[in-house]
């Protein structure tokens, strides 16, 4: 079966560059989260969309947006990088109101 | 500010004996909890979940029972395998559709052979 599916996998940047994260949810899914796993810690929400729409906003930085694209495809845009925001970023999807949430492989990031 | 707390970060269980994960929660919100099992390098993949209407649901040889009045939940694997080696997150969310989830610390398991 399709799963979610993000890339890159792994991305190195500098501090102050920009990035951009993609994910692809599964197929007929229409709602996609973003979340942050810092090493050794929970993976943290930052935030999702519904039908192309902001559905709920978590602890993302000023410095970070996102967007649903018409075919639910997110991109997570991440500028004036830090050091801490090296993480491993996951993409989930969901169908509607459904609850279980379908996570993708995630993408790691470096900033040196 | 932890809602969602599994206060064991690691257990050790022999392979074809029970293994019990535990999960406790805060917020009395929360109305829908699910268990996540991570590999490295991978994302969290979805096991099982149960409702708060609920006290128990069971999928093959996992099992969450709920319990409401003392906000904790418990993940029962029977009988473990190897394969059930990875990371077991705790997660909750609360309210209806497009909720955001709450992860525990997670709890490494490892099954014995």
């Amino acid at each position: 079966a399709a799963g979610v599916i993000q890339s890159p996998r792994h991305l190195i940047k500098e501090k102050r560059e920009t990035a951009t994260l993609k994910c692809y949810p599964i197929p007929r899914h229409d709602t996609v989260y973003w979340y942050q796993q810092g090493p050794g810690q929970d993976p943290q929400f930052l935030i999702s969309f519904y039908e192309k729409m902001q559905s709920d906003k978590g602890s993302i930085p000023d410095r970070f947006s996102a967007q649903q694209f018409s075919d639910y495809h997110s991109e997570l845009n991440m500028s004036s990088l830090e050091l801490g925001d090296s993480a491993l970023y996951f993409c989930a999807s969901s169908l509607g109101r459904g609850r279980e949430q379908y996570f993708g492989p995630g993408t790691r990031l470096t900033v040196t | 500010d932890q809602q969602v707390k599994q206060n064991s970060p690691s257990l050790s269980v022999q392979e074809g004996r029970i293994s019990i994960l535990n999960c406790d929660y805060t917020n009395s919100m929360f109305d829908y909890f699910l268990w996540y099992k991570k590999y490295p390098a991978e994302g969290p993949t979805f096991l099982i979940s149960i409702s708060s209407i609920k006290d128990k649901n069971e999928d093959g040889r996992f099992t969450v029972f709920l319990n409401k009045s003392a906000k904790h939940l418990s993940l029962h694997i029977v009988p473990s395998q190897p394969g059930d080696s990875a990371v077991y997150f705790c997660a909750a969310s609360e309210g209806g559709g497009y909720q955001k989830v709450t992860f525990g610390t997670g709890t490494k398991l490892q099954v014995i052979p």
